[in-house]
């Protein structure tokens, strides 16, 4: 069983949807979360960090549940920007710092 | 502010060659880690280094090396090159080893093995 499993997708929503991603981790020694955002062929990128008490940042909201091992990213009012490859992330704690990525989750926003 | 750099972008080897990857990290960084992206996958973790020496390696075999320099600088090695090696590879720096520290991430090199 991989360390961090996403939702495979692809999503192929409007403009102005609302889409949400799923993701669990089977390792309950994970310390932190995040979401990154990668586009085609690029490097991955920060969006947002994951806590209990879940965070908001403008149209995305993140959720982290510890007893489920659960992280939920949601986008609000999509936008063509937002097409992109979303990769759930954790890092363990005593880790040094490494990051476990889950394989992604294809978006793709249309007109 | 220079961000991470990685060179070259892009790179083709044929099977059983050796190849080297560098990395400059995000000015102010001091520790160095390094992912393998295959095509539909996420990155996964190769190895992490601080203070010259590898701190961390994660679950990828002898044929994969890598050095960092006092201007912590980095290179990842891979000798006798598979056709499975063919991935972005990665580079991404930090601010000492805390695992509250966050990671910047390079553009990557594209390798291609024929």
């Amino acid at each position: 069983r991989k360390e961090v499993e996403q939702d495979p997708g692809p999503f192929n929503v409007p403009e102005g949807a609302t889409v949400a991603f799923n993701c669990t981790y089977s390792n309950s020694a994970s310390q932190s979360f995040f979401w990154y955002r990668q586009d085609c062929r690029k490097e991955p990128k920060l969006l947002m960090s994951v806590y209990s008490s879940g965070n908001e940042d403008g149209r995305f909201t993140a959720q982290l549940n510890r007893a489920s091992q659960y992280i939920s990213l949601l986008i609000r009012d999509s936008k063509l920007s937002d097409s992109a490859t979303y990769l759930c992330v954790a890092r363990f704690s005593g880790g040094y710092n490494k990051l476990i990525f889950g394989a992604g989750t294809r978006l793709a926003v249309h007109p | 502010d220079a961000g991470v750099t990685q060179s070259p972008t892009h790179l083709i080897k044929t099977r059983g060659q050796q190849v080297t990857l560098r990395c400059s990290p995000k000015s102010g960084h001091d520790t160095v880690s390094w992912y393998q992206q295959a095509l539909g996958q996420g990155p996964q973790f190769i190895f992490q280094y601080y203070e010259e020496e590898e701190r961390q390696r994660g679950n990828f075999p002898d044929r994969f090396s890598g050095h960092q320099f006092p201007n912590y600088s980095s290179e990842l090695n891979v000798n006798a090159l598979w056709l499975g090696d063919s991935a972005l590879y990665l580079c991404a720096s930090s601010d000492g080893l805390a695992s509250n520290s966050e990671q910047y991430f390079g553009p990557g090199t594209r390798l291609t093995v024929t």
